[in-house]
């Protein structure tokens, strides 16, 4: 079965800090994998999509990484603040699952980042 | 470039009543995909329509249906409602199989 697991399920961290968001996945077959932003009650915001055939993207202060021999993509945040505080979502598609669009996710990682 | 517009944004109804929800993609975008957020089971996929076609589709009953029309506008039904069916439902738009990008939600009461 396709699953993404993401550790922490909850981190709070102090204004500054760089900090790492984990993304497991099982299968490494995959087609993508993209990390999302999610504030309270509002829709989901695209950060960074890695190809299967990429090793990492940045974006600004955001760095996702993709090592699919072991399943797992990290999501690197330098000198965070306290406006990154939200859920950050990674989301999985496979090769073979019937559509490249559709996305499995993990449950997410809270974020507080306290000034 | 306009982002994806999901509408009503809010919508209370009681069980066992239908329910349409809305879907404008991001222009030249031809696939839309559907998503169910609860608390509980989290993020899960509905369905995907590409072209007017349903390309694919998530372990969900019958009650949940689709459909996309010729300018790849989206909606998506729930008949029969339940008590569970309570939720925040999601679509995204992609153009190809590329990056997918997300509405700001149609939040579901069930009464």
């Amino acid at each position: 079965k396709q699953e993404v697991t993401q550790i922490p399920a909850a981190l709070s961290v102090p204004e500054g800090e760089n900090l790492v968001l984990n993304c497991s996945f099982t299968d490494s077959a995959i087609y993508n994998l993209q990390w999302f932003r999610q504030d309270p009650g509002k829709g989901l915001t695209s950060l960074l999509l890695i190809q299967s055939s990429q090793r990492e993207q940045t974006s600004g202060r955001l760095n996702a990484s993709l090592d699919k021999s072991s399943g797992r993509s990290t999501l690197y945040i330098a000198a965070s603040q306290p406006g990154d505080s939200a859920t950050y979502l990674c989301a999985v598609s496979w090769l073979g699952s019937g559509g490249y669009n559709k996305l499995i996710f993990g449950a997410g990682t809270r974020l507080a980042v306290h000034p | 470039k306009a982002g994806v517009t999901q509408t009503p944004r809010y919508l209370i109804k009681t069980r066992g009543q239908q329910v349409t929800l809305s879907c404008s993609p991001i222009s030249g975008h031809r696939s839309v995909s559907w998503y169910q957020q609860t608390p509980g089971q989290g993020l899960q996929f509905l369905f995907e329509y590409f072209s007017e076609t349903q390309r694919n589709k998530g372990n969900f009953p019958g009650r949940f249906s689709g459909r996309q029309f010729s300018n790849s506008r989206s909606e998506m039904n729930v008949s029969t409602l339940e008590l569970g069916d309570s939720a925040l439902y999601l679509c995204a738009s992609s153009h190809n199989y590329n990056e997918q990008f997300f509405g700001p939600g149609t939040r579901l009461t069930v009464l």
